[in-house]
């Protein structure tokens, strides 16, 4: 069975403070997947990065980075230099298989306060 | 527009009625995903197609929901006898390949769904 933990229900930060959102994971699967989405107020869901099991480096992209940990079974998220457009509800997700049926963690909302 | 697209995007029923979704996925995605997600909660995994085979169903799609992809472009998603439990937002999803290649999945706006 997978699991992904959002500990973090909400959260705000003022405009252009650092601010990271954290993810733990639960899988049996040897290769995984790791996802972190976007869903702002209108609702649609938005891809932000994706990071495969194998491969623990950790990168930048533009204000976006991730931490991933197999040690931990942790793949955190940080944006920085926030600005308003960040506020939205972000999703970790979790997949594994030949089918790749994705699980959601529960979200965290961030707040980006002007 | 070439992302996935859902219609309706509202539906307001009555309980009991029945209701059918539609999703058409972004062209020749070979996979298609419905989700269902309520208030507060991440986005839950409902069915998966692979061209038109229907691949998995999870515990969550009980006998009053059904769908189907007849010729592996489209989906439709019915619920049947409706309940004030299906409200929920529903979410299609498609991605690009076959295989375990861990490619992201791509979302429609979603139907959201009100049983009075």
């Amino acid at each position: 069975a997978q699991k992904v933990t959002q500990a973090q229900t909400e959260i705000s930060v003022v405009e252009k403070e650092d601010v990271t959102l954290d993810c733990v994971y639960e899988t049996r699967d040897t290769t995984y997947y790791l996802f972190w989405y976007k869903q702002p107020p209108s609702g649609e869901l938005v891809f932000l990065i994706r990071r495969n099991s194998f491969d623990e480096q950790n990168e930048i992209s533009g204000r976006y980075s991730w931490n991933f940990q197999k040690s931990t079974s942790s793949f955190n998220f940080t944006i920085t230099a926030s600005q308003v457009v960040d506020s939205a509800v972000y999703f970790c997700a979790l997949s594994g298989g030949g089918y790749q049926k994705v699980t959601f963690g529960t979200g965290t909302k961030l707040q980006v306060i002007p | 527009d070439t992302g996935v697209s859902q219609d309706p995007r509202h539906k307001i029923t009555k309980r009991g009625q029945n209701v059918t979704f539609r999703c058409d996925p972004i062209s020749e995605h070979n996979r298609l995903y419905w989700y269902r997600q309520t208030l507060g909660q991440g986005p839950e995994f409902l069915t998966y197609f692979q061209n038109e085979a229907q691949l998995e169903k999870s515990r969550l799609l009980s006998d009053r929901f059904s769908a189907e992809r007849p010729k592996g472009s489209f989906s439709t998603l019915e619920i049947q006898r409706t309940e004030q439990g299906d409200s929920a937002m529903y979410l299609c999803a498609s991605s690009p390949r076959p295989g375990p290649t861990g490619d992201e999945q791509f979302f429609g706006p979603g139907t959201r769904l009100t049983v009075l």
